[in-house]
């Protein structure tokens, strides 16, 4: 497995504005991806985090509103954009270690927008 | 894509009694399913998984089952304890992408 940080864990915004969301893994990983969750919802993956090149989002996800960097193997961020009492949500990065397919998430971001 | 329903929504259990979660997958070509327990404030973590060149895996009082003929697989845990309450996510995947169900509140009554 891997040792997953996330900061910050949680944060209250106003709306209009974006926060920036970190993901560090103490080995370098395979894959890194961001899902969120909804209050009292299941999971979904918002984008794979590519190294060196750009994100891949999934339906209904946009670059524009999620920004996404990874600089690095052990290293992604994830930004909110133009926020919305609708992001309130549990941000996760995960991480793949191998190809063996497991992945283990971070322990989340909490954000509430007002 | 990967649609994956999971089933009960909610399920309380006496201290010692067995807990069983069941999930159904709509893509034949899925061959990796986990099962992820979610504590209160904290991110979910994997706690078994199993592939489709198999059709059961244990690890101490978990077991998971998978029938990819009828697409469905279980999650069952014996002897259950406090502890063992909790959300329980289900998925499947044919690649990376993890396809989540819905979830499942356990509760484990003292």
């Amino acid at each position: 497995s891997a040792v997953i940080s996330q900061k910050p864990s949680r944060d209250i915004c106003q709306r209009g504005t974006s926060l920036t969301i970190q993901c560090q893994v103490d080995s370098q990983v395979t894959m890194m991806f961001w899902y969120r969750q909804q209050p009292g919802q299941s999971l979904t993956l918002i984008a794979t985090a590519n190294q060196g090149s750009e994100a891949t989002y999934e339906s209904g996800f946009v670059i524009d509103k999620f920004p996404i960097s990874r600089p690095n193997l052990t290293f992604s961020t994830l930004t909110v954009s133009n926020m919305s009492p609708e992001d309130s949500s549990i941000y996760l990065c995960s991480v793949m270690t191998s190809g063996s397919g497991e992945q283990y998430f971070g322990p989340g971001t909490r954000l509430t927008v007002t | 894509g990967e649609n994956v329903e999971q089933h009960p929504s909610t399920l309380s259990v006496q201290e010692g009694d067995s807990a069983v979660i069941k999930c159904t997958y709509s893509d034949s070509a899925s061959n990796y399913f986990p099962w992820y327990k979610q504590e209160l404030g904290k991110g979910p973590q994997l706690i078994i998984d199993i592939r489709s060149n198999v059709g059961e895996k244990k690890d101490q009082r978990i077991a998971v089952t998978l029938n990819k003929t009828a697409k469905h697989f279980s999650l069952h845990i014996t002897e259950t304890q406090p502890e063992d309450s909790a959300v329980y996510f289900c998925a499947a995947t044919p690649d990376y992408k993890l396809s989540f169900g819905a979830g499942t509140t356990v509760t484990v009554r003292a």
